[in-house]
């Protein structure tokens, strides 16, 4: 079993779609919680971070994290053909090393 | 602020060959790291440098992987002999020291790996 589980996808929405992303995960260690967004040929950049359980929006993502059922989740709302890429979640404990989920591919449909 | 810069962007090279990938970090970050990315999966950290000492190498398959960076700055990752399963994006990312941590880190574009 992978320490980081994600829906690989892809995931097809229409253009102002609320989009719901999420990654479970085993290692009950992880601490800080964060979003990448991968287009095609680039590498991964980071959307957002949050630190143990809660909620954090900015702007039109939303990103939550229940540390009790092991679950986290980014919320897209008013989706846009631009954010048709792939999200990556990744999440670590005290040390530096990222522990990546296998990114899910999503496409947003004008 | 420039970000961090790979080369080449694309290689493709036969199996049993070798191969050296260059990262340039962004100025003033002094942890760098490189990830191996196999096509339909997420990145896998290889390495992790801080400042010239290596802090994290447990996934780095020594046998056939090295790296180093030298004065701190640009680092090398170097593949010999190379294998199929090597076929993959490698990624450079760096962070300041201490802010990987909660921040994330910045990665380049990658060089895209393919052994034949």
């Amino acid at each position: 079993q992978k320490e980081v589980e994600q829906d690989p996808g892809p995931l097809s929405v229409p253009e102002g779609a609320i989009v719901s992303l999420n990654c479970t995960y085993s290692n009950s260690a992880f601490q800080y919680f964060m979003w990448y967004r991968q287009y095609s040929r680039k590498g991964p950049e980071l959307l957002m971070y949050t630190y143990s359980s809660g909620n954090k929006e900015d702007g039109r993502f939303t990103a939550q994290v229940d540390k009790s059922s092991k679950y986290i989740s980014l919320f897209i709302r008013d989706s846009q053909p631009s954010d048709s890429a792939t999200y990556l979640c990744a999440m670590n404990n005290a040390g530096n090393m990222l522990t990546f989920g296998g990114g899910t591919r999503l496409m947003v449909k004008p | 602020e420039a970000g961090v810069a790979q080369s080449p962007r694309y290689k493709i090279i036969e199996k049993r060959q070798s191969v050296a990938f260059w990262c340039n970090p962004i100025s003033g970050h002094a942890t760098l790291y490189w990830y191996q990315q196999i096509l339909g999966q997420g990145p896998k950290l290889l390495i992790q440098f801080q400042n010239n000492g290596v802090v994290d190498d447990s996934q780095l398959p020594k046998d056939r992987f090295s790296a180093e960076r030298l004065k701190g700055v640009d680092s090398t990752l170097k593949i010999q002999p190379a294998k199929l399963e090597d076929s993959a994006v490698y990624l450079c990312a760096s962070s300041l020291v201490g802010r990987g941590l909660v921040s994330g880190y910045t990665f380049g574009s990658g060089t895209r790996l393919t052994v034949v």
